[in-house]
């Protein structure tokens, strides 16, 4: 099965600085790679997305990269701000499956530091 | 994006009584949608899927029995905790596909 590494777990950054998470995966078949933010107490927040035929995607602050050969893709959160502090984690799907479910890494503790 | 809905956000019982939590997707439709747990600084593990109109797909290890799972509707999955027992207190999410894949705010339950 999908099996999904995330680093690091956890991560300090000043105000302003760039934050780069990266996660590898095990299963040449997913295609389907979100990432979430969590805060305390709350279910995860879909941030951003890429779909195997694409190897980068990009929403104002934030970008992620795939690439299939090596297996990993990676967050990039540019112009960090305090509420960009949170858990973050990368997800991948089990297969080729785009509906089905989803594995996650072991998640990436950010703290922006004013 | 897709908006899920789950409820309650948080409930407190009794050790050996049932809890259900509900799961709706408010403005979309899903015939598969997923529950999930989670501990204290720790990564979500995938529970089962929930199919419309069919059973539910447990993972390794978990016990159907006592997570029971409904999905009656393309819109409603339930997770019921039977006989809950403290060591089942946790943080429990559900999750449905639309164009990306959506969670809802998740429930804190705590067995005493």
């Amino acid at each position: 099965g999908e099996n999904v590494e995330q680093h690091p777990s956890t991560l300090s950054v000043q105000e302003g600085d760039s934050a780069v998470i990266k996660c590898t995966y095990s299963d040449s078949a997913s295609n389907y790679f979100p990432w979430y933010k969590q805060e305390l107490g709350k279910g995860p927040q879909l941030i951003i997305d890429i779909r195997s035929n694409v190897g980068e995607k990009k929403d104002q602050r934030i970008a992620v990269t795939l690439n299939k050969t090596a297996k990993h893709f990676s967050l990039h959160i540019t112009e960090t701000q305090p509420e960009d502090s949170a858990v973050y984690f990368c997800a991948a799907t089990e297969g080729d499956n785009q509906g089905g479910k989803l594995i996650f890494g072991q998640g990436t503790e950010l703290s922006v530091k004013p | 994006g897709a908006v899920v809905s789950q409820h309650p956000s948080w409930v407190i019982c009794k050790s050996g009584t049932s809890v259900k939590i509900e799961c709706r997707s408010l403005d979309f439709q899903a015939t598969t949608m997923f529950w999930y747990r989670q501990f204290p600084k720790q990564s979500l593990m995938l529970m089962a899927t929930s199919n419309e109109g069919s059973k539910a797909t447990y993972e390794q290890g978990v016990e159907k029995d006592k997570f029971l799972i409904n999905h009656a509707s393309l819109t409603l999955s339930t997770l019921t905790v039977t006989s809950a027992h403290p060591e089942d207190s946790s943080f429990y999410i559900c999750s449905a596909r639309a164009v990306g894949a959506f969670f809802g705010q998740g429930t804190r339950l705590t067995v005493v």
